[in-house]
């Protein structure tokens, strides 16, 4: 079945540092993939996604640029702020032939970013 | 912007009750899903949801667990008899479709049940 790996944390950076989250996936077609964000206490924000290889996504100055020959979707953002600390998710859905309502995400067992005055 | 909601955001219950966590989906979208994170775990899909049946659901949905749009605007996730395992924060998501196009999932910010 389809799985996600990401790098476990905590990952502890001082700010204006360069951030990587490292992760790769297993999936039997072309998925889709996504990094969500989930603040203290919130649910889960979309943060970007890609969905197909090459694509690049973009948001907030994180990008994540889909790897099919490496099957991976690292998250990278130049200059990390405190106000990103947070856990971040890397997950992926499966595409359908068909619209059959399928396409639940499956999900990493997520990152968590510490950023440091 | 729209937003899909949850309510409550915090139940607690004593094991063996039911449960009903409830979802008003963002109003156009025609797909929705349960998901849960057990505290410090990854999140896990349950099932979706699409034309008022289940179009797939994951090995933890067993048949404790039931599903249910009983109006246009909401929908609901029944726990029958809650297990001290069942203890989680459980997430509702919505999308639109588009034949053919990957549409992004929308999260609510969760519904943290606990059962003691």
């Amino acid at each position: 079945g389809d799985s996600v790996t990401q790098m476990e944390g905590p990952v502890t950076l001082s700010e204006e540092a360069f951030l990587t989250i490292n992760c790769t996936y297993t999936a039997t077609g072309y998925p889709s993939l996504f990094w969500y964000v989930q603040y203290p206490g919130e649910g889960l924000q979309l943060l970007l996604k890609a969905t197909k290889a090459d694509d690049k996504g973009s948001n907030k100055g994180f990008e994540a640029t889909y790897r099919k020959e490496t099957t991976s979707f690292h998250l990278e953002k130049g200059s990390v702020q405190v106000s990103d600390s947070a856990v971040y998710f890397c997950a992926l859905s499966e595409r359908e032939r068909r619209d059959t309502g399928r396409r639940a995400l499956t999900f990493g067992s997520g990152t968590r970013l510490q950023v440091q005055p | 912007e729209p937003e899909v909601t949850q309510t409550p955001s915090h139940q607690v219950t004593q094991m063996g009750q039911e449960v009903i966590l409830r979802c008003v989906p963002i109003s156009n979208h025609l797909y929705f899903y349960w998901y849960r994170q057990i505290l410090g775990q990854k999140v896990e899909f349950l099932v979706s949801f699409y034309n008022n049946e289940i179009s797939e659901k994951s090995e933890i949905f067993d048949d404790q667990f039931s599903v249910e749009r009983p109006d246009g605007s909401n929908f609901t996730l029944k726990i029958r008899s809650t297990k001290l395992e069942d203890s989680a924060m459980y997430f509702c998501a919505s999308r639109t479709t588009f034949r053919g196009v990957e549409e992004t999932q929308y999260f609510g910010p969760g519904t943290r049940l606990l059962v003691l």
